[in-house]
C-alpha cells in the first residue's frame, strides 16, 4: 500500500516570498491533517480536513497560511508571505476516518532566509 | 489545555541497555495515549498506544503502561539495539474527540554499538 506522499522534500525561500506544499494521502483516507514541526518541538496541528471540509483550523495563522483539499483527495498548504519563523518541517498525515490511526508522510523541510 | 511533557534528550545508550523515556500529560477525562517514532529521514510511525487506564501498549519490544494516578505513559525497552536510534514522541488525543494528536517535544535516542 502506498503511503502518504508529499512534495517537495526541501524548499528554501526568502522571507516575504510565497510557497506551496502538496500532499497525496493514502487512497480511501477521508481525514487529512497538516502539522508544523519546528526544530526541537513536537508536531503542532495546523488544519484537519474530513473529506473536503475543514474540521479544525484553530491553530492555522490565517493571515498568511491557507489550505485546501479539492475533491476530498489531494491537499495543498500555502504560505504567503513567508516569515523567518515559518522555517519548519510541514507534515501531512491521513487516516481512514477521524480517531483512527494517522499515517504520516516524510514531510517538507522549509527554510526561510 | 491539553499538554504532554517528555524527558529532555538527547539520550545515549549502549546496545542492550535498558531504556526509559518519561512522559507525563495534562488532560481532562481519559485521553488516549500514544508513542510515535521518527527514524532518520522518515515520517512519524505509530509505535504503540493505550486507550484506557492500566492498559499496556507494546510493540517491537517496547512497552508503555497508561497510569491515570500519575498521569504518565513512560516508554520502556529491556534491551535496545542500534536500530532503535530515532526520535520518540509521546502524544495524546482527548477522549471522544475527533481532533488529532497533541505531541510532546520528542526525545532523541542514540544507541551505540
Amino acid at each position: 500500500e502506498a503511503g502518504v506522499a508529499q512534495s517537495p522534500r526541501y524548499k528554501i525561500i526568502e522571507k516575504r516570498q510565497s510557497v506551496a506544499f502538496w500532499c497525496n494521502p493514502i487512497s480511501g483516507h477521508a481525514t487529512l491533517y497538516w502539522y508544523q514541526q519546528i526544530l526541537g518541538q513536537g508536531p503542532k496541528l495546523l488544519i484537519q480536513f474530513q473529506n473536503n471540509g475543514v474540521v479544525d483550523d484553530s491553530q492555522l495563522p490565517k493571515d498568511r497560511f491557507s489550505a485546501e483539499r479539492l475533491k476530498g483527495v489531494d491537499s495543498t498548504l500555502k504560505i504567503q508571505p513567508a516569515k523567518l519563523e515559518d522555517s519548519a518541517v510541514y507534515l501531512c498525515a491521513s487516516s481512514l476516518e477521524e480517531r483512527t490511526e494517522a499515517f504520516f508522510g516524510q514531510g517538507t523541510r522549509l527554510t526561510v532566509v | 489545555g491539553d499538554s504532554v511533557t517528555q524527558m529532555e534528550g538527547p539520550v545515549t545508550l549502549s546496545e542492550e541497555a535498558f531504556l526509559t523515556i518519561n512522559c507525563t500529560y495534562t488532560a481532562t477525562g481519559y485521553p488516549s495515549l500514544f508513542w510515535y517514532v521518527q527514524y532518520p529521514g522518515e515520517g512519524l510511525q505509530l509505535l504503540l498506544k493505550a486507550t484506557k487506564a492500566d492498559d499496556k501498549g507494546s510493540n517491537k519490544g517496547f512497552e508503555a503502561t497508561y497510569r491515570k494516578e500519575t498521569t504518565s505513559f513512560h516508554l520502556e525497552k529491556g534491551s535496545v539495539q542500534v536500530s532503535d536510534s530515532a526520535v520518540y514522541f509521546c502524544a495524546l488525543r482527548p477522549y471522544g474527540s475527533a481532533r488529532q494528536l497533541t505531541f510532546g517535544s520528542g526525545t532523541q535516542l542514540t544507541v551505540l554499538p
